[in-house]
């Protein structure tokens, strides 16, 4: 089984502050590196699917870079509003997609 | 837009009860998911099928058993529920390779008593 971890589990950033939270995974046989998005009472939301090393997305303030070689990647979130509280989730697929248990972020107004 | 629908947001039903929960995706999506998710534990997997007829063990599959008739529908059958099985269950759907994003449901708690 393939074993993706994410840090922290939760953290908490004021309102306008930027924060960046860790998803790591096995770098051997390395596929795609999903990102989630999963708000309270709705369903989870792909955010990016990223395949190649180095690749860096972007979706209005929030941005994934992505490592291969070394199993990491990093999701930003630039100037940090109420509604981008949620936990995101990472998933990386080896015969089926495992997902991290996600890094729950609250954001204080 | 993608449509992933479960068939109820919140069920309760009691210990040896055989539960239904049903899934239907509107988009021709091959790969369809069911996971249950609880608190600390993050998104476990608990079968999948990438066919019709077709299904393989996730990482928790004993106790549930699943059903794909037609390819936009993928139900998940507890045999004889158990309070242990009291979660929120998502089901999901993508096209097929690990490199397409899925698709979920809104979610079904189910609490079994």
């Amino acid at each position: 089984i393939l074993n993706v971890e994410q840090s922290p589990q939760s953290l908490h950033v004021q309102e306008g502050d930027s924060t960046n939270f860790t998803c790591s995974f096995p770098s051997s046989n390395f596929y795609a590196l999903h990102w989630y998005r999963w708000e309270t009472a709705k369903s989870p939301e792909a955010l990016f699917v990223m395949t190649l090393n180095g690749d860096e997305k972007k979706k209005g303030r929030i941005s994934a870079t992505l490592n291969t070689k070394e199993g990491y990647s990093y999701l930003y979130i630039k100037g940090s509003q109420p509604e981008d509280s949620a936990t995101y989730l990472c998933a990386s697929p080896h015969y089926k997609l495992s997902f991290g248990a996600g890094t729950t972020v609250t954001v204080r107004a | 837009d993608v449509k992933v629908t479960q068939s109820s947001r919140y069920l309760v039903k009691r210990t040896g009860e055989k539960v239904f929960l049903e899934c239907v995706q509107d988009m021709d999506h091959e790969n369809m998911f069911w996971y249950r998710q609880d608190p600390g534990l993050g998104l476990r997997l608990i079968y999948f099928s990438y066919d019709v007829k077709m299904k393989e063990k996730g990482d928790i599959p004993e106790g549930y058993s699943v059903s794909r008739e037609k390819k936009e529908r993928f139900s998940l059958i507890l045999e004889s529920a158990s309070t242990n099985q009291t979660s929120m269950y998502l089901c999901a759907s993508s096209f097929a390779g690990g490199g397409q994003p899925q698709h979920f449901g809104d979610g079904t708690r189910l609490s079994i008593l």
